[in-house]
């Protein structure tokens, strides 16, 4: 079964700084990979996804992730947050054969931006 | 609906009761899924259902744990005998099938046991 793992639980940034959130997962098949977001007393909500064919995905609110198959990483990104991206943030894969169908998620990432 | 509703929003309830957690997912959706959310432990998968039927209940933290699902609609979840350890965030999702790309969340039942 796969699993993921996201490196900073907590992360605290000023606006107009840049983010990077690390996500890797473990799964030696092909996979699809996505980040969630929950922003605070909302639901979890789909950020982006990538399934096949460009590892950049580009997200809505200016968010952007690469897949890093040799890495197995699908790191999490924005050149400039704003106070308003302050949430916690999820990162989940599936497996397209072979593994699970079910989203399986990390432990999650809470981003504080300070205006 | 329009989106993934969940009821209660929060229940607090009395160590060694049972509670029954409500699922309604989006229409026409087939698969359903169960998570739990701890603080600071991320989501917790519980179990599944494909249509009314769980293939997976491996997820399920202890035999206090049960769900169904009825006319490959409503899910309920129930915890009999509950346990302060079972204080937290129940999620529920779906989507429009096992293989597909997106689960819709809904807001969660905050479970609170004292």
């Amino acid at each position: 079964a796969q699993s993921v793992s996201q490196h900073n639980h907590h992360v605290i940034l000023s606006e107009a700084a840049s983010l990077e959130l690390g996500c890797n997962y473990s799964y030696g098949g092909t996979v699809n990979l996505f980040w969630y977001v929950q922003y605070p007393g909302q639901h979890l909500q789909l950020l982006l996804k990538y399934f096949s064919g460009d590892p950049l995905v580009k997200g809505i609110k200016g968010f952007e992730a690469e897949f890093i198959k040799s890495k197995f990483s699908f790191n999490l990104r924005k050149p400039s947050v704003q106070w308003s991206d302050t949430a916690e943030y999820f990162c989940a894969v599936t497996a397209v054969s072979g593994g699970s169908y079910i989203p399986t998620f990390g432990r999650g990432t809470s981003l504080i931006v300070h205006p | 609906g329009a989106g993934v509703s969940q009821s209660p929003s929060n229940k607090v309830t009395e160590k060694g009761k049972d509670v029954e957690l409500r699922c309604d997912p989006i229409s026409g959706h087939t698969a359903l899924y169960w998570y739990r959310q701890s603080l600071g432990q991320g989501l917790e998968f519980l179990i599944y259902f494909q249509g009314n039927s769980a293939p997976d209940k491996s997820g399920l933290p202890s035999d206090r744990f049960s769900a169904e699902r009825t006319g490959g609609s409503v899910s309920t979840l129930t915890i009999q005998r509950t346990q302060q350890e079972d204080s937290a965030v129940y999620l529920c999702a779906s989507s429009r099938s096992l293989m597909d790309t997106e689960a819709f969340f809904g807001q969660g039942t905050r479970l609170t046991v004292v």
